[in-house]
């Protein structure tokens, strides 16, 4: 079974500092990932996704995350924080063998930005 | 309008009482899903489909049903409210074809049961 851990439910940050969110998943398979972003009143909207292709992926509005497989982590970050990025944040992964489509979240992190 | 619509967007019902929430669809996605988002516990998968007339449980499926049609709506019942059952409840699409493909979200239901 698939799951994913996000360390830390709160993560509060000033603007224009590093954005760090954590992110642990386990799969017994090679896994797909994905990073959600849910704002105030409005569905999950993807940031970015993990293929395969590249461990460094770059996603919308300046955001990235690294697949280190060593550490079975997908951690995103952001280099300078913007009031615009408070939100919370879900990270999500995939089994990329057989028919399952089906997403597994991790409880969310909710991101604070403070001026 | 494309996309993913979900209606009603708020409602307020009493325990008892059958509920049904609106899913549609526009791009022609296969698979389709249910997921409820409550506070510490991120989004739980209710209920999917993978085509017209297949569905499958997820991980909280219990006081739920579903049905699936026609490809494009993908409507989620309670059948007999609980308080429990007080959420928001997101209706997501995805394609069926292999790779990493994403799900994509409707805007939510805040379903609030008295």
């Amino acid at each position: 079974a698939q799951s994913v851990t996000q360390l830390g439910s709160h993560v509060s940050v000033s603007e224009g500092a590093l954005v760090l969110l954590r992110c642990n998943y386990s799969s017994s398979v090679p896994p797909y990932l994905f990073w959600y972003v849910q704002y105030p009143n409005q569905g999950l909207q993807l940031l970015l996704k993990y293929t395969s292709a590249a461990t460094l992926v770059k996603g919308i509005n300046g955001f990235e995350a690294e697949f280190k497989k060593s550490e079975t982590s997908f951690h995103l970050t952001k280099p300078s924080a913007h009031m615009s990025d408070a939100a919370e944040y879900f990270c999500a992964v995939r089994n990329s063998g057989g028919s399952n489509y089906k997403l597994t979240f991790g409880k969310g992190t909710l991101l604070t930005v403070n001026p | 309008d494309a996309g993913i619509t979900q209606s009603p967007r708020y409602k307020i019902t009493e325990t008892g009482r059958q509920v049904t929430l609106m899913c549609h669809q526009t791009w022609s996605h296969s698979y389709m899903f249910w997921y409820r988002q409550d506070l510490g516990h991120g989004l739980r998968l209710i209920y999917y489909s993978a085509a017209a007339d297949i569905t499958d449980k997820g991980e909280v499926p219990d006081g739920y049903v579903v049905s699936r049609s026609k490809t494009e709506n993908f409507p989620l019942t309670l059948e007999s409210a609980t308080r429990s059952q007080t959420s928001v409840y997101f209706c997501a699409s995805s394609e069926q074809r292999g790779g990493p493909l994403e799900q994509f979200f409707g805007p939510g239901t805040r379903l609030t049961v008295l």
